[in-house]
């Protein structure tokens, strides 16, 4: 079946530093990629996605490119701020329908 | 306006009682969803309804029953709780069905058993 593996956190930052967060999947189809940010007490948003080999999401300084010869969608941002601590799912879906098939999440805290 | 509503919030409740969920979405989405969110954040889809119709239900006990009125609500009742149903219960909705759709969640409801 479909499946998402990210890597392990929580990952600790210093405000302006690089970001990358690992995302490989496996999948039966030609899925649609997602990322979503569950920040402190609420619930998720969509940070970003890509639907196509190839296709590149951004949003915020946020980016993720879908590689299909690798099967990874890989989270990056140039310079992180505190305020981007928060929790980042990556996720696809599959299966002819809408349903999100998630990763076990990645936490990011950023420090001053 | 919040898109994505639920209510209650919190819930905390003994085991052995029954319970609902509710949510309403105000962004005419034709698609609604409950995903499980557990103690280690992982997250997985429980149900899904088009147009008030079940398409997709994930191996949940049959204690959970989604009901649809319409399709702007999808509401999430639990019978007999039990201790391992402590979770935070997630709604979503999009606008169809489709693979590429961005699903808008709601802000969860923390359920705490007994």
């Amino acid at each position: 079946g479909d499946s998402v593996t990210q890597m392990e956190g929580p990952v600790t930052l210093s405000e302006e530093a690089f970001l990358t967060i690992n995302c490989t999947y496996t999948a039966t189809g030609y899925p649609s990629l997602f990322w979503y940010v569950q920040y402190p007490g609420e619930g998720l948003q969509l940070l970003l996605k890509a639907t196509k080999a190839d296709d590149k999401g951004s949003n915020k300084g946020f980016e993720a490119t879908y590689r299909k010869e690798t099967t990874s969608f890989h989270l990056e941002k140039g310079s992180v701020q505190v305020s981007d601590s928060a929790v980042y799912f990556c996720a696809l879906s599959d299966r002819g329908y809408s349903t999100l098939t998630f990763g076990k999440g990645t936490m990011l805290l950023v420090s001053p | 306006d919040t898109a994505v509503s639920q209510t209650p919030k919190y819930l905390v409740t003994q085991m052995g009682n029954d319970k609902s969920i509710k949510c309403e979405q105000n962004l005419g989405h034709d698609t609604m969803y409950w995903y499980k969110q557990d103690s280690k954040k992982f997250l997985k889809i429980m149900f899904s309804y088009n147009n008030k119709e079940l398409i997709i239900n994930e191996t949940v006990p049959n204690r959970f029953s989604p009901k649809s009125p319409d399709k702007a609500h999808l509401n999430l009742h639990i019978n007999s709780l039990e201790l391992g149903d402590s979770a935070v219960y997630f709604c979503a909705s999009s606008q169809l069905a489709g693979v590429a759709d961005t699903q808008y969640f709601g802000p969860g409801t923390r359920l705490t058993v007994l």
